[in-house]
This record gives C-alpha cells, sequence and structure tokens, in this order.
C-alpha cells in the first residue's frame, strides 16, 4: 500500500529557532499533500494545502510566515516551522494525496511532536 | 461549514463487548464520510469510508452506515479485542474529489481482557 514518511519523527529545539519537518509519498507521486496539526487529546486541524510547483494554501488563522510550505516534487513537501515558540510545540501530521482510479485516498505520515523549549 | 462531532470518550469496554461510537456531521452537498484509527504510537490509517447515502462501509469487523437523513456515520463492532484499543476519528470530506478532511474530535477505546 501507500507509504508517506515524516522526518523526523521528534524534535526538541530552543525558542527562536527554526525546524523543518519533512513528508515524502514513498511510492506514489503526490501532487497535493496536506499539513494538519494535532494538539494533545484534540483532533487534527488542518493547516494548509501544499501543491507542487505552486503555493500554499493556508487555512484561516495560520500564518504562512511562521509555517513555510514548500512542495518541490512530486514525492516531497516541507513544513518549516520559523522563530518557533513555546505554543508551536505540538504534533504535526502530513498526508499526501493520490488518485485511485475512482477518487482519492489520503494516506497519512506518522506524525513529527515538535517540542519548544 | 463543514463539521464533524463524535462523542466524547474515553471508550472503556471488555473483550467481546459490542462497540458502538457514534458521530454526526453537518455538510453542504454530498460529503464523503470516513473512520480513521490511530494506534499507539502509529499514524493514521483509514478504517472504513462511505461516499454515498445508505452505503455502509465495512473493514476488520467495524461497521459504519451513511445516514443522510440523520447526518450520523456512527461506527459498530459487535465483539472487540484489546488489539482494537486505539483512537478513532471519524472525518469527511466535502463533495469535490480530494480535499482535505475534516476530523471529529477523536475518540479513545480502551479494551481490557
Amino acid at each position: 500500500g501507500a507509504v508517506v514518511s515524516q522526518h523526523p519523527s521528534r524534535v526538541i529545539c530552543k525558542s527562536g529557532t527554526s525546524v523543518k519537518i519533512e513528508c515524502r509519498s514513498l511510492d506514489f507521486q503526490a501532487t497535493t499533500m496536506f499539513w494538519y496539526r494535532q494538539f494533545p487529546k484534540q483532533s487534527l486541524m488542518l493547516m494548509a494545502t501544499s501543491n507542487e510547483g505552486s503555493k500554499a494554501t493556508y487555512e484561516q488563522g495560520v500564518e504562512k510566515d511562521k509555517f513555510l510550505i514548500n512542495h518541490a516534487s512530486l514525492t516531497l513537501s516541507t513544513l518549516t516551522v520559523t522563530s518557533a515558540h513555546p505554543e508551536d510545540s505540538s504534533f504535526y501530521i502530513c498526508s499526501a494525496r493520490e488518485y485511485r482510479g475512482v477518487g482519492y485516498e489520503q494516506y497519512f505520515g506518522p506524525g513529527t511532536r515538535l517540542t519548544v523549549t | 461549514g463543514n463539521s464533524v462531532t463524535q462523542m466524547e470518550g474515553p471508550v472503556t469496554l471488555s473483550e467481546e463487548a459490542f462497540l458502538t461510537i457514534n458521530c454526526t456531521y453537518t455538510a453542504t452537498g454530498y460529503p464523503s464520510l470516513f473512520w480513521y484509527v490511530q494506534y499507539p504510537g502509529e499514524g493514521l490509517q483509514l478504517l472504513l469510508k462511505a461516499t454515498k447515502a445508505d452505503d455502509k462501509g465495512s473493514n476488520k469487523g467495524f461497521e459504519a452506515t451513511y445516514r443522510k437523513e440523520t447526518t450520523s456515520f456512527h461506527l459498530e463492532k459487535g465483539s472487540v479485542q484489546v488489539s482494537d484499543s486505539a483512537v478513532y476519528f471519524c472525518a469527511l470530506t466535502a463533495n469535490q474529489a480530494g480535499t482535505a478532511l475534516i476530523f471529529g474530535k477523536g475518540t479513545t477505546l480502551s479494551v481490557s481482557s
């Protein structure tokens, strides 16, 4: 089946630094990937839609200058949290969309736990 | 706007008990409905889905029926196992194919032997 990987799985960084999270579709090409954020004991909230070769579409309330998304190839999207602060600590999950002939399927990465100290 | 509401957890059951996790939705048009499962330490996995009214999704003994009249997609399993312990998320996409998922808050299921 389709596999999506994320790297790193965990990262701890100091306040004010930037962190890059990678999302890769391992065995399929994904023109569209999604980035979600999950708070403890809460649901996944869509942050942005990442489209290969074009600018990401951000959801209302998500700062695009803080959460930089780059989808430079059909198998890789990156999320960079710039000037991270403790309130950015969260679980970040990506998904990649694949067309399956009768419609789209979304496959999720295992997530990245970001802790900002 | 579109939204998903699912029952608060945690749900604690004994092995072989019957499981129901309620999910209702609000959506314009004709959404597709999903149940995802997140096992401890793992990523989200699609459990089942239904794309139109009266469709029944099923997988691994779990079932859910798309009820347009009650805007519901309740998850059921006749006999749960310890290995079913996980967080279950109800979700929908709008009527456009391949759009992002909108998730409920998740329900934690704990099954004891």
